[in-house]
């Protein structure tokens, strides 16, 4: 069965750093693209970033370029965000998501989410 | 990456049939043919329901259907049940990312 466990959501303030992880199992992660994408309360859905199986094509959102880093380690099955400079509007919940090939272009669909970790950015 | 364009709403009857449209432009939905749709339960992750415009994975009901022509992409739900309403969300591969559309909230009435 696969899972994909997100952590490391919380209360931050503006201008400082949160990283998001993702432990993934129930299948070969490194066959894989991994995507991180966000919802904001009662709002819709946000691609942030995605990364390919080797990390060597990776994307962001205009949104997020600059200030988010996506990263993975198949080592340990995990898939990384690491966001800087947070703003009030990176609230959200982010949803870890796989890619059905293994270059992020979700061209064979986000085929397995998490169940997210929330973000809140706030002094 | 502006946002592809859906209508926020949408609604049909038990057994009735409705069609959810998804505008882009020829840099997302009309250059490829990597267009998903996602179903989306209050409080639920989303459901991948179709991929590369038409294809459907593995238990999803063959009453759900996609299709595409130009900018536009569309997901026909069949012979609507009560469990299919929920929010519709489409997506295109906008070479090097992916943008999301506005999402459509499907109500049974």
């Amino acid at each position: 069965e696969v899972q994909l466990v997100e952590s490391g959501g919380g209360l931050v303030q503006p201008g400082r750093s949160l990283r998001l992880s993702c432990a993934a199992s129930g299948f070969t992660f490194d066959d894989y693209a991994m995507h991180w994408v966000r919802q904001a309360p009662g709002k819709g859905l946000e691609w942030v970033s995605g990364i390919s199986w080797n990390s060597g094509s990776i994307g962001y959102a205009d949104s997020v370029k600059g200030r988010f880093t996506i990263s993975r380690d198949n080592a340990k099955n995990s898939l990384y965000l690491q966001m800087n400079s947070l703003r009030a509007e990176d609230t959200a919940l982010y949803y870890c998501a796989k890619d059905g090939s293994d270059f992020p272009s979700a061209a064979a669909g986000l085929d397995y989410w998490g169940q997210g970790t929330l973000v809140t950015v706030s002094s | 990456q502006s946002a592809l364009t859906q209508p926020p709403s949408a609604s049909g009857s038990p057994g009735q049939s409705v069609t959810i449209s998804c505008t882009g432009t020829s840099s997302d939905v009309g250059g490829y043919n990597y267009v998903s749709w996602y179903q989306q339960h209050p409080g639920k992750a989303p459901k991948l329901m179709i991929y590369e415009v038409s294809k459907r994975p593995s238990g999803v009901p063959d009453r759900f259907s996609g299709s595409k022509s130009g900018n536009t992409a569309s997901l026909t739900v069949s012979g609507l049940q009560a469990e299919d309403e929920a929010d519709y969300y489409c997506s295109s591969y906008a070479g090097s990312t992916v943008v999301f559309g506005g999402g459509t909230k499907l109500t049974v009435l």
